[in-house]
């Protein structure tokens, strides 16, 4: 079974522009949550998706927003960059939604000049 | 979620026992413990998790002591592929946790040849 797979793996972008990353999760996998990793702050919950809809939300500036597809795949959608926004997103899928493991992907790297 | 507490890094040799410890004195008795490692330039991968009765896997092994203040992650068999990030987290309910996953700083552990 494929593994969670995660485009792009690298971006770069510039200040005030905006960016969609997409994750397809493990097949069968209803649930997709994705993470930001820095190496200040670790690796933060943004929110999860399960059949279409964010169920959870972290502590996270409205400027990042995601959704879910009926295929279960999800993007996130960060608005506006800034230079803080610079960072390794990661996207996790499990079975059910808060499910007790969960199968994270290889991560996108965001570089924002 | 509870705190856990876990040294910033360990060390060990190649082919030895790895004794990963992590505190987490607030635990609630409906939290599960669960272990995840982080290998360089990866995502987080899923190890193990537990409730109250010491688990073992093909990966790993968990101890959790009687009064589930403290536990254990055993590596029988230390490889140098195991060098990693490993983060003790703890969940309430198997499927609980309305903010995903709670990252702490992990345990940097470094196998030596």
């Amino acid at each position: 079974k494929a593994g969670v797979t995660q485009t792009p793996r690298y971006l770069i972008k510039t200040r005030g522009q905006q960016v969609t990353l997409s994750c397809s999760p493990i097949s069968g996998h209803r649930s997709v949550s994705w993470y930001q990793q820095t190496p200040g702050q670790g690796l933060q919950f943004l929110f999860e998706y399960f059949s279409e809809t964010q169920r959870n939300k972290g502590n996270f500036p409205g400027r990042f927003s995601g959704r879910q597809f009926s295929n279960s795949r999800s993007e996130m959608n960060v608005s506006t960059l800034e230079l803080g926004d610079s960072a390794l997103y990661l996207c996790a899928s499990s079975l059910e939604i808060g499910g007790d493991t969960q199968y994270f992907g290889p991560g996108t790297r965001l570089t924002v000049l | 979620d509870a705190k856990t507490t876990q040294p910033n890094s360990m060390e060990s040799n190649e082919e030895e026992p790895v004794h990963l410890p992590c505190n987490h004195s607030t635990i609630s008795g409906t939290d599960y413990i669960h272990w995840y490692r982080q290998l360089p330039s990866q995502g987080p991968e899923y190890v193990i998790h537990g409730l109250t009765s010491n688990v073992n896997n093909r990966m790993a092994s968990l101890a959790i002591a009687e009064d589930r203040k403290s536990s254990t992650l055993i590596l029988h068999r230390a490889t140098l592929r195991d060098a990693a990030v490993y983060y003790c987290i703890l969940r309430d309910y198997p499927g609980g946790g309305a903010d995903g996953l709670t990252f702490g700083k992990g345990t940097h552990l470094i196998i030596q040849p």
